[in-house]
């Protein structure tokens, strides 16, 4: 699988909107960019996934740029409760195994 | 809600004083897999259940093993835990068929102090 490279961390604004990045200059034409994110003292949540189209859902938006090389998640309105570690993660199609990163961390603030 | 339940939340040991943990699922979903994370760091899968079929990860120690009775229980046995398997334990599942993308649904996880 592709690696990928997120900033250690990043702040942003409540209600203000969250603008995660992410590298995967390496990826291949037929692996998938997830993005899931870890509360604190829970377990993982899915996000969202995408192949090479914007994709939305109630929870984000995922932008991939044309040659794939990178990706952003948009956490439109960001709250305190989205405070959290966030995971992107590049898999194979039909590959059910994830290989966790660092991830970034975001705060939220008041 | 259909959902990846862990027990218990909390689990001290002895050092070399076997444990166990349990994962159930209500989704009905296929895999099941097992993570270890240590503080501060990244879910590292240990192993997982396609269907009855286990696969461990190559560097998951032998201390490590699981069992799947049925669709909706898995187990992770620690046969002798030692200091460094203090971790929080997440139980993970999916619908995997064979095509397509899969979403994983953790569990709260199991934190495991080792005394």
């Amino acid at each position: 699988d592709a690696k990928t490279t997120q900033p250690t961390s990043m702040d942003c604004a409540e209600g203000r909107a969250a603008n995660l990045p992410c590298n995967h200059s390496t990826i291949s034409g037929n692996e998938y960019v997830y993005w899931y994110r870890q509360i604190h003292s829970q377990g993982p949540q899915y996000i969202i996934h995408g192949l090479k189209n914007n994709e939305t859902n109630e929870m984000a938006s995922l932008i991939i740029t044309e040659d794939r090389k990178s990706s952003t998640l948009i956490l439109p309105h960001a709250t305190l409760r989205d405070t959290a570690v966030y995971y992107c993660i590049v898999t194979r199609a039909n590959d059910y195994k994830l290989s966790f990163g660092a991830g970034t961390t975001v705060t939220v603030r008041a | 809600d259909a959902m990846v339940i862990q027990n218990p939340r909390y689990q001290v040991t002895q050092f070399g004083k076997p444990v166990t943990l349990s994962c159930s699922q209500t989704l009905n979903h296929n895999v099941m897999y097992w993570y270890q994370q240590k503080s501060s760091q990244a879910p590292k899968l240990l192993f997982h259940y396609y269907d009855k079929d286990f696969n461990n990860e190559a560097d998951t120690p032998d201390n490590f093993q699981s069992r799947r009775p049925n669709t909706s229980f898995c187990f992770l046995d620690i046969r002798s835990p030692g200091l460094g398997d203090a971790a929080m334990y997440l139980c993970a599942t999916s619908r995997a068929s064979g095509q397509g993308t899969y979403e994983q649904y953790f569990g709260p996880g199991t934190r495991l102090t080792v005394t």
